[in-house]
C-alpha cells in the first residue's frame, strides 16, 4: 500500500533552515508528481509546491518562493523540502502529498502523517 | 490566484442526516474540483476528485457534484465517524488552492 512517511521536523529560530524528507513507498514513486502542504495550528491547508515526475518543473506558492526549494532523489524514493530564511509564519505541519498525474497536477490522492515545523526564538 | 469558498463554515447534524456542503470559485475550474476530510490531529484524506469521482476506498454515501464554479459534496447517513472537517481543493491552476474548510459537528 501507498506510505508517504515525512521527517525532519523540529524547532529552528527565525532565520534558520531546515530540511524536510518524505520517503516514499507502495508505489512507483519515479512516475508521479508530488506536492508539499502545510498547515499553521488551527488552521486551514496551504499547498507549498509541486515537483514533476523526473524534477524537471516545480512551482511554488508566492510565500515561499524564493526561500524554499522541492526536489526529489527517483533513486531513493524521497521527496525533499528545503527551507531557508524560517519566519515565525512558517510554523506548521507539513504534509507531502502524491499527485495522481506524473507532469501537471492532477488531484491529490495520497498523503503523509505530517512532520511539525515551529520556527521561534 | 482562485479563491475557494466554502459554505457553511461550520455544520451541526445528527447520525443519520443528509448534509450538503457547497464550495465556490473565484473563476471557472472546469471540475478541477477535490475534496477532502480532516479529522483533529489527523492528515487529510482523499474523498473525491474530478469534481464526482470516489477516491478507490471511499465509501459511495460521500457524493460530489458541479463545474466550472459551483460544487457540492454531500454525505449520506452520517455516521460518528464522519464528523470532521472538509476541504475543497481546485487543481485546475497554480498555485493550487484549498477553501477555507467546513467543520461538521454533531448536533
Amino acid at each position: 500500500q501507498v506510505q508517504l512517511v515525512e521527517s525532519g521536523g523540529g524547532v529552528v529560530q527565525p532565520g534558520g533552515s531546515l530540511r524536510l524528507s518524505c520517503a516514499a513507498s507502495g508505489f512507483t514513486f519515479s512516475s508521479y508528481g508530488m506536492h508539499w502542504v502545510r498547515q499553521a495550528p488551527g488552521k486551514g491547508l496551504e499547498w507549498v509546491a509541486f515537483i514533476r515526475y523526473d524534477g524537471s518543473y516545480k512551482n511554488y506558492a508566492d510565500s515561499v518562493k524564493g526561500r524554499f526549494t522541492i526536489s526529489r532523489d527517483n533513486s531513493k524514493n524521497t521527496l525533499y523540502l528545503q527551507m531557508n530564511s524560517l519566519r515565525a509564519d512558517d510554523t506548521a505541519v507539513f504534509y507531502c502529498a502524491k499527485d495522481r498525474g506524473a507532469a501537471a497536477a492532477s488531484g491529490f490522492d495520497y498523503w503523509g502523517q505530517g512532520t511539525l515545523v515551529t520556527v521561534s526564538s | 490566484d482562485i479563491q475557494m469558498t466554502q459554505s457553511p463554515s461550520s455544520l451541526s447534524a445528527s447520525v443519520g442526516d443528509r448534509v450538503t456542503i457547497t464550495c465556490r470559485a473565484s473563476q471557472g475550474i472546469s471540475n478541477y474540483l477535490a475534496w477532502f476530510q480532516q479529522k483533529p490531529g489527523k492528515a487529510p484524506k482523499s474523498l473525491i476528485y474530478g469534481a464526482s469521482r470516489l477516491q478507490s476506498g471511499v465509501p459511495s454515501k460521500f457524493s460530489g457534484s458541479g463545474s466550472g464554479t459551483d460544487f457540492t459534496l454531500t454525505i449520506s447517513s452520517l455516521q460518528p465517524e464522519d464528523f470532521a472537517t472538509y476541504y475543497c481543493q481546485q487543481y485546475n491552476s497554480y498555485p493550487i488552492t484549498f477553501g477555507q474548510g467546513t467543520r461538521l459537528e454533531i448536533k
